[in-house]
């Protein structure tokens, strides 16, 4: 496809429940970051990829949350016991080439509900 | 460690008419990139306008401008001849110029479009 692709749309679990979100990116981008929007807050950073390699992962917030990118391409960001706090939109976005000055395309995100 | 501020929750526009919305940050960095991002209820981050910091010029898209102030750290966004499509949350968002190339946010502006 012509842009960033997040699936699912929406995500609803029970507290405790393991979930996976995945990304697609734009093809041939090299950089692919995920970022988690609270209600009514901007975006904050969970991890960053360049290919297959997890270059920054400052950004998750507990040993519960984990992202990979085996291929270099899609991506899965993985909560395990998932708690009510978790509940927020995860953003996907990608970037051409490892430089500052390409912007990042962001998917529309998955809606995730804790219940 | 940088930051962004967005002072405006919320602002509202006649439809034709100017509106500005503020950003500033702090960082101590001396080349960095600036941007605005639009967030309609699909949920995209759209990129509105970017700033390069070395470059003293505003950056101007269409009916979007940029007041850039490097030395007061304030980075507004002009939207002139406003439309009903413009009715969104704006972010403004920073970014280092070196590896850590993770986008900083601050916390949105939800602008009104009256018809």
């Amino acid at each position: 496809g012509a842009g960033v692709s997040q699936s699912p749309r929406y995500k609803v679990a029970k507290r405790g429940q393991d979930v996976a979100l995945r990304c697609d990116p734009i093809s041939g981008h090299v950089s692919l970051f995920w970022y988690q929007q609270a209600l009514g807050q901007g975006p904050e950073f969970l991890t960053y990829f360049q290919n297959e390699a997890q270059l920054d992962k400052s950004g998750l917030p507990s040993d519960r949350f984990f992202a990979e990118r085996p291929e270099g391409s899609v991506s899965t960001l993985k909560i395990q016991r998932t708690q009510q706090e978790d509940s927020a939109v995860y953003l996907c976005a990608s970037s051409h080439r490892d430089r500052g000055n390409q912007p990042q395309h962001f998917g529309d995100g998955t809606r995730l509900s804790i219940l | 460690a940088q930051t962004v501020t967005q002072s405006q929750p919320e602002m509202s526009v006649q439809e034709a008419e100017t509106v500005t919305l503020s950003c500033t940050y702090d960082t101590s960095e001396s080349d960095y990139y600036l941007f605005w991002y639009k967030q309609p209820p699909s949920r995209q981050m759209i990129l509105v306008i970017r700033q390069e910091a070395y470059k003293q010029q505003n950056a101007t898209e269409n009916r979007f401008s940029v007041n850039f102030q490097k030395a007061a750290k304030s980075f507004s966004l002009k939207i002139s001849d406003s439309q009903l499509g413009d009715a969104a949350m704006y972010f403004c968002a920073y970014r280092r110029m070196d590896s850590s190339y993770k986008l900083i946010f601050g916390s949105g502006t939800r602008l009104l479009v009256r018809p």
